[in-house]
């Protein structure tokens, strides 16, 4: 157990619709990243939160969003969703600063139908 | 453009086996993560090797950093079929004020019984 929760764990909706996956980190952790990991595209880096803030943007849709509350859990929000949606969204947190490791959550499994 | 790769993309091999798997990039490194993700699962941390040249033994998996902190390798001895999964490689880069960390598309090994 990494100490990273994520809910929920499956999800299954239609095209078109909006989602809002949630994430908090572990104890002490300040930073959150959300990746996105599909079988053709491997893990791919979203977006990233600092206390608070956003420090780094990956590949991230516009139809995409996050933020990170002040308690430090982050939502992910996926609007107007397509089939190509479909794919495990995890979470990592990590203490920021020094050896950079990331613990990552077991994942919300998004299926698009 | 930032650009980590890992061969072999794929390996199955017979338990008892020795096996190597890399990670290369024209870029240096402040650190370098190893992860293993099992099907369905997050990502699990392994080890950070931080110092070029740097070995770091975790029973019977041996990392190391190669001089130019551009390259890594995983070396396994006597694969275990638990070893099954995709292994991942992460490096952390210096982005202005902080660490950027970018994944590899990672090796996924079968060790067959």
């Amino acid at each position: 157990d990494s100490g990273v929760t994520q809910t929920p764990k499956h999800l299954i909706t239609a095209t078109g619709q909006r989602v809002t996956l949630r994430c908090s980190p572990r104890s002490g952790d300040l930073s959150v990243y959300w990746y996105q990991q599909s079988l053709d595209q491997g893990l791919q880096f979203l977006i990233q939160y600092y206390n608070g803030e956003e420090r780094a943007k990956g590949n991230i849709l516009e139809r995409f969003s996050a933020q990170q509350f002040p308690d430090l859990h982050s939502e992910l929000n996926l609007s107007s969703l397509e089939l190509g949606d479909s794919a495990l969204y995890f979470c990592a947190s990590s203490v920021e600063g020094g050896s950079n490791e990331q613990f990552f959550g077991p994942g919300t499994r998004l299926t698009v139908l | 453009t930032q650009l980590l790769e890992q061969s072999p993309q794929f390996l199955s091999i017979q338990e008892g086996e020795n096996l190597t798997v890399y990670c290369n990039s024209s870029s240096v490194f402040s650190s370098l993560q190893w992860y293993r993700q099992e099907p369905g699962e997050g990502p699990v941390l392994l080890v950070t090797v931080v110092t070029g040249g740097e070995v770091k033994k975790l029973k019977r998996l041996t990392f190391q950093f190669g001089d130019a902190r551009k390259d890594s390798s995983l070396h396994i001895t006597a694969a275990q079929p638990g070893d099954t999964g995709l292994y991942l490689c992460a490096g952390a880069m210096v982005e202005t004020s902080y660490d950027k960390v970018i994944f590899g598309p990672g090796t996924s090994l079968s060790v067959i019984p």
